[in-house]
């Protein structure tokens, strides 16, 4: 089973909101990670969590602000955004193997847009 | 120079037809190396994981040449529902064990 699973699918905030992406995976994976995407482009990385733990933030503006309650769990926390910040909001999980990456799986991806 | 390059295309390919394509790195110390396919508006799904001696799944089959830092994908007898942004990803070596390096992503489209 290599099921991650985000919700919402779709999001409409305003620039003043607050709002929060959840992720869930059930495999067992040690990594988790938050990319951005827009249209035509490749995923961007945000957020990298290790064993629960951020270990890479992309310099993403502090609008954003990931949380991973445990290992199975990563949200991404959201206020204040900007109409540029409409995008496919991607998590993904992988294995946590020191010295190899590992395949990253990806969930269906939440579609922000920012009005 | 791009990290990874990927001809964008589209290629536009007949059904059965046979498709290639390449994509090239610039780090000597990346060690993994993937290929995605992205329908639109969904998600990237992993396709094939590449190894150093290659390898095949069905109809797919992927390969590595270290020496001229490429890798490649095949894909024989192509079927309409191969129609894709097909990704070539390639870790950024030793020193960034997460982080994955995209290419931009090539377009395939297979014709009836």
């Amino acid at each position: 089973d290599t099921e991650v699973t985000q919700t919402p699918k779709h999001l409409v905030m305003g620039m003043t909101n607050k709002k929060s992406l959840k992720c869930e995976q059930h495999m067992g994976h040690r990594a988790m990670y938050w990319y951005k995407q827009k249209a035509k482009k490749p995923p961007e990385l945000m957020f990298v969590y290790s064993y629960e733990k951020l270990s890479i933030n992309e310099s993403v503006p502090s609008r954003f602000s990931p949380e991973c309650p445990n290992s199975s769990l990563l949200n991404l926390h959201l206020h204040a955004l900007q109409p540029e910040d409409s995008a496919l909001y991607l998590c993904a999980s992988s294995q946590d193997r020191s010295g190899v990456l590992r395949e990253q799986y990806f969930g269906p991806g939440t579609r922000l847009t920012v009005t | 120079r791009k990290e990874v390059e990927q001809d964008p295309g589209p290629f536009n390919v007949p059904e059965g037809a046979t498709v290639a394509f390449n994509c090239t790195y610039s780090n000597s110390a990346s060690q993994s190396f993937f290929w995605y396919r992205q329908d639109c508006r969904k998600e990237p799904k992993l396709l094939m994981s590449v190894y150093s001696s290659g390898n095949e799944d069905g109809r797919f089959t992927a390969q590595l040449n270290r020496a001229s830092q490429y890798i490649s994908l095949l894909i024989r007898d192509s079927k309409l529902s191969d129609s894709a942004t097909y990704l070539c990803v390639v870790n950024g070596g030793p020193n960034s064990n997460y982080q994955l390096i995209w290419g931009a992503g090539t377009k395939l489209i297979i014709k009836p």
